[in-house]
């Protein structure tokens, strides 16, 4: 089967536009994971999605960012107003309750 | 504050031989553990998960080990190949049984031939 799928893999903004970027998870897995990481660094937890619980939103660095989860199933991490700052890998995870994280390959986002 | 620690230098050995990595925390009291390990430009790949009440848990030429009182986690890769250099990176779960995984910093292993 198809494993998480992460849109667009790579993505170069200017600085002060939003970017939108898009996790299509496996099937049936109740957990989605969003984090960051930058060039050389490990990775930054972001936001926690657990079924129909309200997301664990304490990693979002900044109220620049939001994410949300439609239907259960696909996320969206939207980013306000970029900043050089944001300029990193954005990597997607599924996991099915207590199980592994299933991880995507990653939105490469390019601030200039 | 909370803290997962992993060697930051990398490590190269020598084909052949086992490769260990640690992953040290502070002020958790995770339920699971898990490794993973990341390739350039990829996103992680699972590789072993262990739980509070195991002590060890082996996979082919893995092994890792847990230590809740030293609040320590040791990944050993034996008979390690050029194949295996890549970061390797300890993950785990925040408060014991939320799965909110946190990772450590990853540490790069080079295998020389």
């Amino acid at each position: 089967g198809a494993g998480v799928s992460q849109s667009p893999s790579n993505k170069v903004t200017e600085k002060g536009k939003d970017v939108e970027l898009r996790c299509d998870p496996i099937s049936g897995h109740t957990a989605l994971y969003w984090y960051r990481q930058r060039l050389g660094q490990g990775l930054e937890f972001l936001i926690y999605f657990q079924g129909n619980s309200a997301p664990d939103k304490s990693g979002l660095p900044s109220d620049r960012f939001s994410a949300e989860r439609t239907g259960g199933s696909v996320s969206t991490l939207t980013i306000q107003r970029t900043q050089q700052e944001d300029s990193a890998v954005y990597l997607c995870a599924s996991s099915p309750l207590a199980g592994e994280l299933f991880f995507g390959e990653g939105s490469r986002l390019t601030v200039l | 504050s909370q803290k997962i620690e992993q060697n930051s230098e990398a490590l190269n050995i020598q084909e052949g031989k086992t490769a260990t990595l640690t992953c040290n925390y502070t002020n958790y009291s995770p339920a699971y553990l898990q490794w993973y390990r990341q390739d350039p430009g990829r996103g992680p790949v699972f590789l072993l998960l262990i739980r509070e009440n195991e002590k060890e848990k082996r996979k082919e030429r893995l092994k890792v080990t847990f230590d809740t009182t030293l609040k320590q986690s040791l990944f050993h890769i034996t008979a390690s190949q050029p194949a295996d250099s890549a970061t390797y990176l300890c993950a785990l779960d925040l408060t014991s049984g939320t799965y909110k995984y946190i990772f450590g910093t990853g540490t790069r292993l080079k295998v020389l031939a």
